[in-house]
């Protein structure tokens, strides 16, 4: 089973600021999916395919890596990106993972 | 507009059994794979089940593997989860996914509402 480590577990920025959410897979996956999850709300595709935005995703987000490391980027960040952040890697036969997520807040 | 509606949760015993149901509209159904995908109480998602566009093959973690059923019907656009010998540790909100594609990648990318399970005496 491959196993996905995200960092940080939790981050506050300030509106503007750059953010980069991690997630490290144990052995080397194909590419990475991410999502979104607001409180209260089902989780929403946000990134597939390591890089390609989801649809009605703003473009100041931006997915990237390779192997078995992955990066989410909000080159700046908006009080609407509060969330918490997973990824999924679907690209090895099950078991599918999920990392344990990124909470974003405002600071 | 996709939609998939769960229903079917509840409060259970520990060792009974709940069925899930999910009903989908607004695409072709039995051209999707679809998945089933949990939720503890302020805990991170967890993939539960996974089942091929002709039901002929599915997949499951250990955690649920031999416990748990997935199935569906076409003709009826519906996903169902059989939950037997159920444990306190499935107590989560359980979500409906569907598995598009696009070149070469797979992805869950619409969900339910999500249907909240609670196993406890």
């Amino acid at each position: 089973e491959i196993v996905l480590t995200q960092s940080p577990t939790t981050m506050a920025a300030s509106p503007g600021e750059k953010v980069t959410l991690n997630c490290l897979a144990s052995s080397s996956v194909s590419y990475m999916n991410w999502y979104q999850q607001k409180s209260g709300a089902s989780p929403k595709l946000w990134i597939y395919g390591t890089s390609n935005l989801a649809s009605g995703v703003p473009n100041r987000f931006s997915g990237s890596g390779s192997g078995t490391s992955y990066s989410l980027t909000i080159s700046s960040m908006e009080a609407e990106d509060v969330a918490t952040y997973y990824c999924l890697q679907l690209s090895s036969y099950p078991p599918y993972t999920f990392g344990a997520g990124t909470k974003l807040e405002l600071k | 507009e996709v939609q998939l509606v769960e229903s079917g949760g509840g409060l259970v015993q520990p060792g009974r059994s709940l069925k899930l149901s999910c009903a989908a509209s607004g695409f072709t159904f039995s051209n999707y794979y679809m998945a089933w995908v949990r939720q503890a109480p302020k805990k991170g998602l967890e993939w539960v089940a996974t089942i091929s566009t002709s039901g002929s093959r599915t997949y499951y973690p250990d955690s649920v593997k031999g416990r748990f059923t997935i199935s569906r019907d076409n003709a009826k656009s519906s996903l169902y989860l059989q939950m037997n010998s159920l444990k306190s540790e499935d107590t989560a909100t359980y979500y409906c996914a569907r598995r598009d594609t696009t070149d070469y990648y797979y992805y869950f990318d619409y969900w339910g509402q999500g249907v909240m399970v609670t196993v406890s005496s």
